[in-house]
């Protein structure tokens, strides 16, 4: 199995430029994650999915929107690109909440310029 | 504790010793724990996800307890080796159908 797949790996934006950044999963998880990490700061929840049709916010949510059309993907669109948007983004997802272990796409790193 | 915390933040050990690092989260309504291991230019991948008071799991040279009455959770690491060196990371829900909160990790590093 693929399990966790994100597109693309690395992504150069020039400032107020837009972009999304594809996830899709083949293991049929209901929960869906976007994290960033920035160095010396773990990773900080952005958006979450707890199935098709439901999103909702995380601890860093502001200049980012995600859609949840179907089980299997996941995308994070950046409207208007900036600076501090500067980070890797990892995509994961999990059969359930809680105690479930999550899956972790290979990252994309981004700089904004 | 309201966020999960880990020491030390690094750790440079040589190869063969042995090594422990601490994971600090909030015990009241506790569901779980989690145990990831991040080796560079990687994801995250699950070690351990640990549910109840007591519990001691092992996967290898790795082990990890859990006391979830004082919040806190140990990785031990037995005869170290240069390719455990990674990023060890936990991380807990605040509620049962929450996402995770990760800690800043502990980046070990095992030297040859």
């Amino acid at each position: 199995n693929a399990g966790v797949t994100q597109t693309p790996k690395f992504r150069i934006l020039k400032i107020g430029q837009s972009m999304t950044l594809q996830c899709t999963q083949d293991m049929n998880h209901n929960y869906m994650y976007w994290y960033r990490q920035d160095p010396g700061m773990g990773l900080k929840l952005i958006y979450y999915s707890v199935g098709a049709g439901i999103t909702d916010k995380g601890e860093v949510p502001n200049g980012y929107n995600v859609s949840r059309s179907t089980t299997e993907d996941f995308p994070l669109r950046l409207e208007l690109a900036a600076p501090s948007q500067t980070s890797v983004y990892f995509c994961a997802s999990s059969y359930g909440p809680g105690s479930a272990e999550a899956f972790f796409g290979q990252g994309t790193r981004l700089t904004v310029v | 504790i309201l966020n999960v915390e880990q020491s030390p933040q690094s750790l440079h050990v040589q190869e063969g010793d042995s090594t422990n690092f601490t994971c600090s989260f909030p015990s009241s309504n506790f569901y779980a724990l989690h145990w990831y291991r991040w080796e560079t230019a990687k994801s995250p991948e699950a070690l351990f996800v640990m549910t109840l008071n007591g519990d001691e799991k092992k996967k290898g040279r790795i082990s990890a307890t859990l006391n979830t009455k004082e919040g806190y959770s140990y990785l031990y690491i037995k005869g170290s080796q240069p390719e455990d060196s990674a990023t060890y990371l936990c991380a807990f829900p605040r509620s049962g159908n929450t996402p995770l909160v990760f800690g800043k990790g502990t980046r070990l590093s095992v030297i040859a």
